[in-house]
């Protein structure tokens, strides 16, 4: 069974500084991979996705990750953190066959300080 | 693309009661999903139609849950004689047909149901 495991629960980071949330997936093939924001009290809305081709993927609000099969990673990063950006992250992955059911992470909260 | 519509946001029940809570996908998605997110968890999947056809269904959604597509548009998911572990916050996803290339692999959530049982 597929698996996700994002390590950090909560990260503070300071506005302006740079962002990476880590995330693992557990899977016998390449799934397609999601990260996917959750503001409070919201749904939840897609950032970026990959499903194969180039490995470093841009996403909405400056948003990128890279998919690096080696270490079964899928990292979000953005350069240069706003206020704006303190929501929870989720990473998600699907089989890249077959109907198309979610697995997600526990979810990153990430906290701006001033 | 007005977006994926949940009703009500949130819903307030004493234990025992039956709750039923209503999707409205994004007009031409025909797949549906339903998600349920407990505090500090991700969304885990309940189950999922293509049309009005349940194709998957969790091993989550017990006896108790049960869930519709009747005209292949919106859905409902009732939950009979709650219990304060179905507190929780419920989440419905669309997506376009499997033909539609990769727009199929993306599922697009709507606000969720805030449920409390008490």
């Amino acid at each position: 069974a597929q698996s996700v495991t994002q390590p950090d629960i909560h990260i503070t980071v300071s506005e302006g500084a740079s962002l990476e949330l880590r995330c693992n997936y557990s899977y016998g093939a390449t799934p397609y991979l999601f990260w996917y924001v959750q503001s409070p009290g919201q749904g939840l809305q897609l950032l970026l996705k990959y499903f194969s081709g180039d490995t470093l993927v841009q996403g909405i609000k400056g948003f990128e990750a890279e998919f690096k099969r080696s270490q079964s990673s899928f990292n979000l990063r953005k350069p240069s953190v706003h206020w704006s950006d303190a929501a929870e992250y989720f990473c998600a992955v699907r089989p890249n066959s077959g109907y198309s059911t979610l697995t997600f992470g526990k979810g990153t909260m990430l906290l701006v300080s001033p | 693309d007005t977006g994926v519509s949940q009703d009500p946001r949130h819903k307030i029940t004493k234990r025992g009661q039956n709750v039923t809570f209503r999707c409205d996908p994004i007009s031409e998605h025909n797949r549906l999903y339903w998600y349920r997110q407990t505090l500090g968890q991700g969304p885990e999947f309940l189950t999922y139609f293509q049309n009005e056809a349940q194709l998957e269904k969790s091993r989550l959604l017990s006896d108790r849950f049960s869930a519709e597509r009747p005209k292949g548009s919106f859905s409902t998911l009732e939950i009979q004689r709650t219990e304060q572990g179905d507190s929780a916050m419920y989440l419905c996803a669309s997506s376009h047909p499997g033909t539609s290339g990769e727009r199929g692999y993306e599922q697009y959530f709507g606000p969720g149901t805030r449920l409390t049982v008490t």
